[in-house]
């Protein structure tokens, strides 16, 4: 079936410590998303890549990096220097080209931060 | 940057209406509505693309004033179903802006029995 996997589903980390959060998408998508979602917040746009080799900033991209060496995976790592991560982070796939193309998430990556 | 959701939360009887709106200071190229249930991803509910163009989903539909940039999506008859968080997410007519997909803040939903 196809679908969008993140990994870990649970992260704890300690303060000052780089982790990286996993996305692998089978549908052949072009576009893929990181978001991060606070509780009782709305989705706030980290990163984002069209096609592979290439990714754009989003509106918090700040503490956070990414790479898009292959189309199905889009990392995510959580520096030492974002200064707040504990949240709940989504990722998420789209056709690029597609102007109904819908937004098809994965389950999501809860991180703390101890 | 942020399209701006309202209400922030609303209660409902089963069976009642409601509105929930969303507003872009920029000109909207599309809409998308999504509804996350507690301790899901987001599901997509509708794509609207055109300015005063409706779509629906069961009960749910939605509408795009283009020249207001802004969306609403009405929840009719409601049921239990419904619960959840709604959110719109918007992409602007900015070329630069490619496929950037931007999310209000969420509108909390919860029908009761």
């Amino acid at each position: 079936d196809g679908g969008i996997t993140q990994s870990p589903k649970y992260l704890f980390r300690k303060e000052g410590q780089n982790v990286t959060l996993s996305c692998e998408q089978n549908l052949n998508h072009d576009a893929m998303y990181w978001y991060r979602q606070d509780p009782g917040q709305g989705l706030r746009l980290i990163y984002y890549s069209q096609i592979v080799n290439d990714f754009q900033k989003g509106d918090i991209a700040e503490g956070y990096s990414v790479s898009r060496e292959k189309k199905e995976s889009f990392p995510l790592t959580v520096t030492s220097a974002q200064k707040n991560p504990t949240a709940f982070y989504l990722c998420a796939s789209r056709f690029r080209l597609s102007n109904t193309g819908e937004l098809f998430f994965g389950e999501g990556s809860r991180l703390t931060v101890l | 940057q942020q399209p701006v959701q309202s209400p922030q939360a609303v209660i409902l009887r089963e069976g009642e209406d409601a509105v929930i709106n969303c507003s872009s200071s920029k000109a909207l190229y599309s809409v998308h509505w999504y509804r996350q249930k507690h301790g899901e991803a987001p599901v997509f509910l509708m794509i609207l693309l055109k300015g005063g163009e409706q779509k629906g989903h069961e009960k749910i539909s939605a509408s795009f004033n283009e020249k207001k940039q802004q969306s609403s999506l009405y929840l009719t008859a409601s049921q239990l179903s419904y619960s959840g968080t709604y959110f719109c997410g918007t992409r602007v007519l900015i070329k630069a802006a490619g496929n950037k997909l931007t999310f209000g803040g969420g509108t909390r939903v919860l029908v009761k029995p």
